[in-house]
């Protein structure tokens, strides 16, 4: 079945710092790809999405490709801040309607 | 616009208990979809309801179930709680025009704790 594999946490950063989390997938046809986000007490927010190969999808400075050939879709961000720390989900949907399979999730720490 | 909202926010029971949880959708969303989170399995799909009718649901037992009234309002009911059942249920909604990329929008979540 479809399955999505993220590095393992946690991720401690200091402030400015690039961020990458890897994140690949196993799916059958062309599943869509997003990232959530989820802050302590909270639940999910969607950060960031692609829906076809190549595509890349970015928001408040995080970006992340849809890579086919390599079927990844890593979690970059160039220069990240104290607010950024939470729990970072990788997710595919495919056909089955609004049905979300998710990554087991990295907590990104970072520090001033 | 409200957001997706879930009550009550923590529920503490015993096993053998059933226990049932409400999630208010955003206005106009039509799809409703439940996942239960745990730090031992993540995030695991449960199952959605659209129109009041469940189209897909997830590896969970018979002991898990849903429902989705006519103003899209869902409730989750489990019964014979076991500690096992201890986690946090999201319910998450969408429009649902059917696109690849469609967004769904989380609420906060409850936390059930089974002693």
């Amino acid at each position: 079945g479809d399955s999505v594999t993220q590095m393992e946490g946690p991720v401690t950063l200091s402030e400015e710092a690039f961020l990458t989390i890897n994140c690949t997938y196993t799916a059958t046809g062309y599943p869509s790809l997003f990232w959530y986000v989820q802050y302590p007490g909270e639940g999910l927010q969607l950060l960031l999405k692609a829906t076809k190969a190549d595509d890349k999808g970015s928001n408040k400075g995080f970006e992340a490709t849809y890579r086919k050939e390599t079927t990844s879709f890593h979690l970059e961000k160039g220069s990240v801040q104290v607010s950024d720390s939470a729990v970072y989900f990788c997710a595919l949907k495919g056909g089955g309607y609004n049905k979300l399979i998710f990554g087991a999730g990295t907590r990104l720490a970072v520090h001033p | 616009k409200a957001g997706v909202t879930q009550t009550p926010r923590y529920l503490i029971k015993t096993r053998g208990q059933q226990v049932t949880l409400s999630c208010s959708p955003i206005s106009g969303h039509r799809s409703v979809s439940w996942y239960q989170q745990t730090p031992g399995q993540g995030l695991q799909f449960l199952f959605e309801y659209f129109s009041e009718t469940q189209r897909n649901k997830g590896n969970f037992p018979g002991r898990f179930s849903g429902r989705q009234f006519s103003n899209s309002r869902s409730e989750m009911n489990v019964s014979t709680l076991e500690l096992g059942d201890s986690a946090l249920y999201l319910c998450a909604s969408s429009l649902d025009r059917g696109s690849p990329g469609e967004k769904l929008f989380f609420g906060s979540g409850t936390q059930l704790s089974v002693l």
